[in-house]
């Protein structure tokens, strides 16, 4: 089983729908992360979040939303939808208490904003 | 202004060669990097990692070198394997947080039977 599931893994929505990626972990790390990729721009990142109560803007944040339910739990939202956020959506964790800096990656959702 | 690239979008080699996959950086502060592997349809695999205050990184059948004075950063391969075809990305951080990732755009690695 994976350690960070993301759901869905396929999306196909309308403009203007709001949209929902969900994301589990079962690593008990504290730092969680959704990052956009995009053919020839690499791995950007949406939010971040350290802990239940800290949330943190990344460097494209425009146009989604967060919410950190628990530990294990971080959902991204696009609010309206529009065809510049089709991308592959990817969650991930940290823990620098382990002694590392390591970031583990879900496998990834595709959405599609047609 | 800051930023992490790659000097090869593609990569072909044979089987059984050595790889070598580069990346450049712009910012002297950067003080922690990262290579990642990315098989198509998965997320991003950590492969290796090496500090600033280190110039070679050894691990099974990779070796990551950083040469500080011109910002470069290497992964090697040895015995390059097609279980190795992927997008490799390096990354890094500064200022010694872990959070603020910046990738590169990637370089994809294919290797021929």
């Amino acid at each position: 089983d994976a350690d960070v599931t993301q759901t869905p893994r396929n999306r196909i929505t309308k403009t203007g729908k709001r949209i929902m990626l969900e994301c589990s972990q079962t690593k008990g790390h504290d730092r969680m992360y959704w990052y956009r990729q995009d053919p020839g721009l690499g791995l950007r990142l949406i939010y971040y979040s350290f802990d239940v109560k800290d949330i943190n803007k990344g460097e494209i944040s425009d146009g989604y939303s967060v919410s950190r339910q628990a530990q294990a739990k971080f959902s991204l939202s696009l609010e309206s939808a529009i065809p510049n956020q089709t991308a592959l959506y990817f969650c991930a964790t940290s823990d620098p208490g382990q002694g590392g800096n390591t970031i583990y990656f879900g496998e990834g959702s595709w959405l599609t904003v047609v | 202004g800051e930023s992490v690239g790659l000097h090869l979008p593609t990569l072909s080699v044979q089987e059984g060669d050595n790889s070598i996959i580069n990346c450049a950086y712009s910012n002297s502060a950067s003080d922690y990097f990262i290579w990642y592997k990315q098989e198509s349809g998965k997320g991003p695999q950590f492969i290796i990692d090496i500090r600033s205050n280190m110039d070679k990184r050894q691990g099974q059948r990779v070796t990551v070198l950083l040469n500080k004075t011109v910002k470069h950063l290497s992964l090697q391969i040895a015995a390059t394997q097609p279980g190795d075809s992927a997008v490799y990305f390096c990354a890094e951080t500064r200022g010694g947080s872990n959070y603020k990732l910046t990738f590169g755009k990637g370089t994809l690695l294919t290797v021929n039977p």
